[in-house]
């Protein structure tokens, strides 16, 4: 089944203490994201891949780190979590990204990782 | 900056009570809108691309209309089932990112 996964999808952790999302997924898609869900903010892109080793910064970079050492992973990275990164991520992957047309850069997106800093 | 505003954040329709979510967008060069539905707990789902004024997509009770300043989601004779919230989004030139709204939260009750 084609889909994009992502661990854990739920986790309580502590101001500091460093943790990784994962997200992987298995339609051999070149474009990847990262994006977070607040209430009254709607989805906010965090960082994307546009393929194995370029990633760039999106709207809400900060305390947020990513990598893209293989085509089917892009993880998340919290160097050190702070409460207001607490919140609804989701992964997101599509077969091209930006200008691709033609429904290649439809988005399809993992289940979503509640995340709590306290 | 670019922006996407949906209207109403929220709709309550009696099942068969047809309606229409508007989504209007900022943006310098549409190149893409998107719209999306997703189910509580889950991530977002797609449901169509318009890409230029005057293109329109069905899909079921669904229909998306694009002008040049907004685009909206017909909902013919909703049934519980398309309870969801439906979230639209654009793509511009040049950027390699799409810009989500915050969302129309659709109830329909039996």
């Amino acid at each position: 089944e084609a889909q994009v996964t992502q661990n854990p999808r739920y986790l309580i952790t502590v101001t500091g203490k460093k943790l990784t999302v994962t997200c992987s997924q298995n339609m051999n898609h070149e474009y990847m994201s990262w994006y977070r869900q607040d209430p009254g903010l709607g989805l906010r892109q965090i960082y994307y891949s546009m393929n194995v080793e370029v990633t760039d910064k999106g709207d809400v970079p900060e305390g947020y780190k990513v990598s893209r050492k293989e085509k089917r992973n892009f993880p998340l990275i919290l160097e050190s979590p702070s409460p207001n990164q607490t919140s609804l991520y989701f992964c997101a992957s599509s077969l091209r990204g930006g200008l691709a047309g033609s429904g290649a850069n439809v988005l399809t997106f993992g289940a979503g990782s509640r995340l709590t800093v306290l | 900056e670019d922006q996407v505003t949906q209207s109403p954040e929220a709709l309550r329709l009696q099942e068969g009570e047809s309606s229409s979510l508007n989504c209007s967008y900022t943006v310098s060069g549409l190149r893409g809108l998107f719209w999306y539905r997703q189910d509580p707990g889950k991530g977002p789902e797609f449901l169509f691309t318009l890409y230029s004024a005057g293109e329109e997509k069905e899909k079921e009770r669904l229909k998306a209309t694009l002008t040049k300043k907004e685009s909206f989601l017909h909902i013919t004779a909703p049934k519980p089932e398309d309870s969801a919230t439906y979230l639209c989004a654009v793509q511009v030139p040049g950027y390699q990112k799409v810009t989500f709204g915050t969302g129309t939260k659709l109830q329909v009750i039996p």
